[in-house]
């Protein structure tokens, strides 16, 4: 069974940093593209980056680009969001979601971790 | 960029009735290369994440009952639930992935009349 669990949410002041994990299992992790989304309190869905399978392409929305970075550890199925010069309008739910590869699609997301930037 | 335009913001369907979300991007999805619409249907229940229901615009994901079809080409597109069940009960979300902003409608919540 495919499982994806984030965790490293918490609330933190403006200009803070945080590093959010998703430790995936039930599949080849390192065969598959990965990806970070958000959901800000009662909005939509964002996406914010994407890593390749051997870590070495990212890509990243403007809104973060530059203050974000993903990354992943292949030999621990982990993926990573380091956030850093956080601001308040990156208060939402963090999601980790696989990418079918074959094509983009995310095909399986964890349940969300809440990140709260607030003073 | 894309702007993905979702139709209504909320609608209220008595049990067993058909609800019908439409979805209009402001650049076609459709690629010439393939003829293929790079255009997904998710599904979020309250306090989960969202699940893929239909990509390609009208291929349904394993598992997903086929009371949910997809339709449409280039620049607008339909989801519809033939029969709604209480536990489709859900925000709808179309979403391109023609290119790398995989940008996502801003939602149509479905709930029971």
């Amino acid at each position: 069974e495919v499982q994806l669990v984030e965790s490293g949410g918490n609330l933190v002041q403006p200009g803070g940093s945080l590093r959010l994990s998703c430790a995936a299992s039930g599949f080849t992790f390192n065969s598959h593209w990965m990806h970070w989304f958000r959901q800000a309190p009662g909005k939509g869905l964002l996406w914010i980056s994407r890593i390749s399978t051997d870590g070495k392409t990212t890509g990243y929305a403007d809104s973060v680009m530059g203050r974000f970075s993903i990354s992943r550890d292949n030999a621990k199925n982990t993926l990573y969001l380091q956030m850093t010069s956080l601001r308040a309008e990156d208060t939402a739910i963090y999601y980790c979601a696989r990418d079918r590869t074959t094509v983009t699609l995310f095909d399986y997301w964890g349940q969300g971790t809440l990140v709260t930037v607030s003073s | 960029d894309f702007v993905m335009t979702q139709s209504p913001d909320s609608l209220a369907v008595s049990l067993g009735e058909r609800a019908t979300i439409s979805c209009k991007s402001s650049q076609s999805v459709l690629s010439s290369s393939n003829n293929k619409n790079y255009l997904a249907w998710y599904q979020q229940k309250p306090g989960q994440p969202p699940k893929l229901l239909i990509y390609w615009a009208s291929t349904r994901e394993s598992g997903v009952p086929d009371r949910f079809s997809g339709s449409g080409s280039g620049t607008d597109f339909t989801l519809t639930i033939s029969s709604l069940q209480a536990e489709d009960v859900a925000v709808y979300y179309c979403q391109e992935y023609y290119d790398t902003s995989y940008t996502f409608g801003q939602g149509t919540k479905v709930e029971i009349k």
